[in-house]
Order: C-alpha cells, then sequence, then structure tokens
C-alpha cells in the first residue's frame, strides 16, 4: 500500500515550457487534491476533483489545469511556466476529513 | 485578512517543555479544526481533528478549539527532538464543500535535546 505517490520528485523548467505533474493514490479515495506550499502561505488550493471525470477550481486556479480521467489519478499540468509558479506541490486524497498528502514536487522555473 | 492566521515561529524550546502552538481565525462557519505534521522535505500528515468546541487528547497531544473566541490550541507535553517540525493548523467549511481546507501558514518547531 503505497498511499499517495508523486512523479516527478524535482523539475525545472523555462519559462514557456510545459509539464505535467502526476499524483497516485491506491487506497480508493474518490476525493483528490493539488495544493502548492510557498514560504509565509503555508498550503494553497489549487484544483480539487470530487471524483472521476469531475474537477474543481481552488483559491489559486490560474495558470494551471488538471484532469481525472481515472479515479486513481490527478494530473496537474502547466501550460506556460512562469517564475511565480515556482513552488513545491503537493497532492492529496481523502474519504472523508482526513486528507493524505503525497511527497511533494519541487519545481524550479527560471 | 487571511481567514487563518498561525504565528510562523520560529519557536524553540528545550526538550521535556510543554508546547503551545495557536491559530485565530475570522470564519465562524468552520467546523471542523485540524493539526498536521510536516517534516523538512515531506508531506503533511494528520495529528489529530476536532468537531465544534472542546478539547481531544491523543498520547502527549492535546488539541484545543473556542469557537467563542475563534481561536485553536495544539499542546505538546513532554516533548521530544523527534517532535521538531512544522505544524499546520487547517480548517473545513462544510457550507463551502465538505473537503475544502484552509490552512494557517504553519509554525516551525524546534526541540533541543
Amino acid at each position: 500500500n503505497a498511499g499517495v505517490t508523486q512523479t516527478p520528485k524535482f523539475r525545472v523548467l523555462k519559462t514557456g515550457q510545459s509539464m505535467t505533474l502526476l499524483c497516485a493514490q491506491d487506497m480508493n479515495h474518490e476525493y483528490m487534491y493539488w495544493y502548492r506550499q510557498d514560504p509565509g502561505m503555508g498550503l494553497r488550493l489549487i484544483h480539487y476533483s470530487v471524483g472521476e471525470g469531475t474537477t474543481a477550481k481552488g483559491e489559486v486556479p490560474d495558470g494551471y489545469n488538471v484532469s481525472r480521467l481515472k479515479k486513481q489519478n490527478f494530473l496537474l499540468g502547466l501550460e506556460s511556466a512562469a517564475p511565480s509558479q515556482t513552488s513545491v506541490y503537493f497532492c492529496a486524497s481523502s474519504y472523508l476529513y482526513e486528507q493524505y498528502f503525497g511527497p511533494g514536487t519541487r519545481l524550479t522555473v527560471t | 485578512q487571511k481567514e487563518v492566521e498561525q504565528d510562523p515561529g520560529p519557536l524553540s524550546v528545550p526538550e521535556g517543555a510543554i508546547v503551545s502552538l495557536n491559530c485565530t481565525y475570522s470564519n465562524s462557519a468552520f467546523q471542523y479544526f485540524m493539526w498536521y505534521r510536516q517534516y523538512s522535505r515531506k508531506g503533511p500528515e494528520l495529528l489529530m481533528y476536532t468537531y465544534s468546541s472542546g478539547n481531544k487528547e491523543d498520547g502527549r497531544f492535546t488539541a484545543q478549539v473556542d469557537k467563542s473566541s475563534k481561536y485553536i490550541s495544539l499542546f505538546i507535553r513532554d516533548s521530544q527532538p523527534s517532535d521538531s517540525a512544522t505544524y499546520l493548523c487547517a480548517m473545513i467549511n462544510l457550507i463551502q464543500g465538505a473537503q475544502k481546507l484552509v490552512f494557517g501558514q504553519g509554525t516551525r518547531l524546534t526541540i533541543n535535546p
């Protein structure tokens, strides 16, 4: 039982490049989330999903897109990366109120 | 003004001390109150959560919620070096959607041997 896994762990992008972050969970959770964590800002919700095929915007959705084609996977895409998107990205999943987090992806945009 | 305010610290105490971590909030609709622990370069993990006002104890940890003052606390008794981490408070507003957590900024705690 791996819980929540994230791929990749680290990535460096140049401004304007695109990439996709993959989140996978093996707990059969309906709910999945993407957060970003920046110094002094805590965790901020980017997008979330309440089930396969559904997505919704969180607090800071601009510049990101998501897809939930399979229940166990939640993808976060950056179409045209900007330096302001340098951050640590965490995926989480939940059945009810307890959210289980992945280990994070450290993204640097130069 | 942020919905949830948390002193970022850092907070440094000697081993064995009682630690008090606190958050204030402005949205009276919050109903579930949680504390997450995050070790360096790891994802957050849930320590404990409480519903509405009152206390909840789990080993050396006690969570306290005072809804009248919009104030929550986490107490750590007999603190250990392994408790050194960042502690994040988080809250859920069931009206907005059952699963949307709002986090405080996190308090970085160091327990010195």
